[in-house]
């Protein structure tokens, strides 16, 4: 009954490869977006998106895209992997317009942990 | 864009209060959150403030807002060891419930027995 869950919770690469991360929430959610943790604990946005549309996207390499097939999940697949996208990668969900005053609460999901070897 | 700071590191003894401070920007910042992120885990989020707010208290946890000053706080009433973790302040500009929260670096909460 995990609120926001991300599958897998590891994922263990060579350089080079192709990878993708899959997120799915279950609160009835419109928006969910993806983050990046680096090393040191920074936490920086990646994409956003609401009702299937994208409407964020940061300076990110075009080697990672987001896709969402329902409002419900949002997943993020990876080309040709680098050492530099080690790190953990966390999705989350709001409510959206439709919440109220809790439109903007983010709801975590666990995290990935992306090594590139 | 919008920039918010928090201090590293913060050491307490068991059964002290702990005070974590944050700074941000961003005066049109609506959202102000507290996030805890346990070793290996996920972020938890813990507490949040509206900006039309100056305090929120639930259990042990005060938030203190000064809009002025653009300086949020939190304190931790009692310090519990299960309370070690990394606390994360982060803010969200606007009301349309779409936007990415920019987040702050990370205060380490170390409690010792």
């Amino acid at each position: 009954d995990t609120a926001v869950s991300q599958t897998p919770k590891y994922l263990v690469t060579q350089m080079g490869n192709d990878k993708s991360i899959k997120c799915e929430q279950n609160l009835g959610h419109d928006t969910m977006y993806w983050y990046k943790q680096d090393s040191k604990k920074f936490l920086k946005i990646m994409f956003s998106y609401n009702n299937k549309e994208l409407i964020i996207n940061e300076t990110v390499p075009n080697r990672f895209s987001p896709k969402s097939p329902d409002k419900a999940h949002l997943n993020l697949h990876i080309n040709s992997l680098e050492l530099g996208d080690s790190a953990v990668y966390f999705c989350a969900s709001s409510p959206g317009v439709a919440g109220g005053v809790a439109k903007n609460i983010q709801y975590f999901g666990a995290g990935t942990r992306l090594s590139v070897l | 864009g919008e920039d918010v700071e928090q201090s590293l590191f913060l050491s307490v003894r068991e059964g002290d209060s702990s005070v974590i401070n944050c700074t941000y920007t961003d005066s049109s910042s609506t959202y102000l959150y507290w996030y805890k992120q346990e070793p290996g885990a996920g972020l938890q989020l813990l507490t949040y403030i509206f900006s039309n707010m100056d305090m929120k208290q639930d259990q042990r946890l005060t938030v203190l807002l000064n809009k002025k000053d653009k300086h949020l706080s939190l304190r931790i009433a009692d310090t519990q060891t299960g309370d070690s973790a990394i606390y994360f302040c982060a803010s969200a500009a606007g009301d349309t419930g779409r936007r990415a929260l920019t987040f702050g670096s990370g205060t380490r909460l170390q409690v010792q027995p």
